[in-house]
């Protein structure tokens, strides 16, 4: 069966960064993009970019352009976000969402909780 | 970017009842990438429905959802107390993909 497996939370001072984990079992991680999607408590979900895992291709939205990074290693199936200069206002969970482009993200990791506090 | 404006904001329904939620978007969405999204506290997102109207993997027929172009729906007969969620639609066949802000569903 599919699963994303994100790691575990994290509690970051304004100006650092973070770099999230997803790695992905049950499938073939090249056959699929991998998108990361933001919630900042109480709120909506925010769509923040993709990556290809068959090359390595990336498209990030324009809110997060320069802060961003999604990477991966396809020797152990995993991908990760890393977010730059990170603000009180980046507290969120974070989460991994597996895109298939017949259906759109029908697998999600479990999310992962990023607190930006001084 | 596209823009999907969900309405209501919050909807009061008793279980047993019907709920209709809408989407609208600024621009043509393909009915092709449309889906919508059920969220529960605490968890991820559940895919409910892709391609605008097709049921995902396990979902019961109770949901149901139409529309094209601009104005999307999301249908769900005959309330079930775990029905009761926040909803979401997607569009992502056009760059950068967007959420709507999300539709509550409480018990009145």
């Amino acid at each position: 069966q599919v699963q994303l497996e994100q790691s575990g939370a994290e509690v970051k001072k304004p100006g650092a960064s973070v770099k999230v984990s997803c790695k992905a079992s049950g499938y073939t991680f090249t056959d699929y993009y991998m998108h990361w999607v933001r919630q900042a408590p109480g709120q909506g979900l925010e769509w923040m970019g993709w990556i290809n895992p068959n090359g390595g291709g990336t498209n990030y939205a324009q809110k997060f352009q320069g802060r961003v990074t999604v990477t991966r290693d396809t020797s152990i199936s995993t991908a990760y976000m890393e977010l730059s200069r990170l603000r009180s206002d980046d507290t969120a969970v974070y989460y991994c969402a597996r895109g298939d482009v017949a259906v759109g993200f029908e697998y999600w990791g479990q999310g992962t909780l990023v607190t930006v506090s001084s | 970017e596209i823009v999907l404006t969900q309405s209501p904001g919050t909807l009061s329904l008793s279980p047993g009842g019907g709920a209709t939620l809408s989407c609208r978007a600024s621009q043509t969405v393909s009915s092709s990438y449309f889906a919508w999204y059920q969220q529960k506290p605490g968890q991820a997102p559940r895919l409910l429905i892709y391609g605008a109207s097709s049921r995902a993997t396990g979902i019961p027929d109770r949901f149901s959802g139409s529309g094209s172009g601009t104005d999307f729906t999301l249908t769900i007969s005959r309330l079930e107390p775990e029905d009761f969620a926040v909803y979401y639609c997607l569009q992502y066949g056009s760059s950068p993909i967007t959420f709507g802000q999300g539709t509550r569903l409480e018990i009145k």
